[in-house]
């Protein structure tokens, strides 16, 4: 089955500062890669997702980049602001299956 | 929209005892996921169904666990008996094959179970 793999299991930067996570996947039939945000507490919920015929997508200060050929992408954020503080979660979706594989999680600290 | 709605959102069992988490999707979705939270294993999929058939239950840990879904709008995951390691939050989520993105799973907001 498919297998993802995330990095950093821990990430702290300054506020204003950028944020970087990646992802690796082993499955080339993944075709869908949605990044989940987690706050303390909370459900999970989708930030950001990019499919496998496009290389990156943007939304503000968040984006998304995808390389098939390495098979692995990566969720940045810009200009952080504390309350990007949470645990992301990257995913990916293997052909026409429906259920998310997803990484261990990266926990980001904002730091004021 | 309500949104999934789980329950009870936080329970606390002995060892042994028969406990049973609900969960009401998103009126019109046609896919119930439902997922294990623990810090040492992250977020796994238990089982999930289509239009009220299981698919998948690959992920459920042991006979211990089962879970049912009579009909569209209500999905039912059992634990009997329960231990210590069932400790967890358990999600339920949705989703919308038509749905734009066809993808995306709307997360209840979980239960929280202690098994002491």
């Amino acid at each position: 089955g498919e297998n993802v793999e995330q990095h950093p299991s821990t990430l702290s930067v300054q506020e204003g500062d950028s944020a970087v996570i990646k992802c690796t996947y082993s499955d080339s039939a993944s075709n869908y890669f949605p990044w989940y945000k987690q706050e303390l507490g909370k459900r999970p919920q989708l930030i950001i997702d990019i499919r496998s015929n496009v290389g990156e997508k943007k939304d503000q200060r968040i984006a998304v980049t995808l390389n098939k050929t390495a098979k692995h992408f990566s969720l940045h954020i810009t200009e952080t602001q504390p309350e990007d503080s949470a645990v992301y979660f990257c995913a990916a979706v293997v052909g026409s299956a429906r259920q998310l594989t997803f990484g261990s999680g990266t926990q980001l600290t904002v730091l004021p | 929209d309500a949104g999934v709605i789980q329950s009870p959102r936080h329970e606390v069992t002995e060892m042994g005892q028969e406990v049973t988490l609900r969960c009401k999707p998103i009126s019109g979705h046609d896919y119930l996921f439902w997922y294990r939270q623990t810090m040492m294993r992250g977020l796994e999929l238990l089982i999930y169904f289509n239009n009220n058939v299981p698919i998948d239950d690959s992920g459920m840990p042991e006979d211990r666990f089962s879970a049912k879904m009579p009909n569209a709008s209500f999905s039912t995951l059992k634990i009997q008996p329960s231990e210590p390691r069932d400790s967890a939050v358990y999600f339920c989520a949705s989703s919308q094959i038509f749905r734009a993105p066809a993808y995306e799973q709307y997360f209840g907001p979980g239960t929280r179970l202690t098994v002491t």
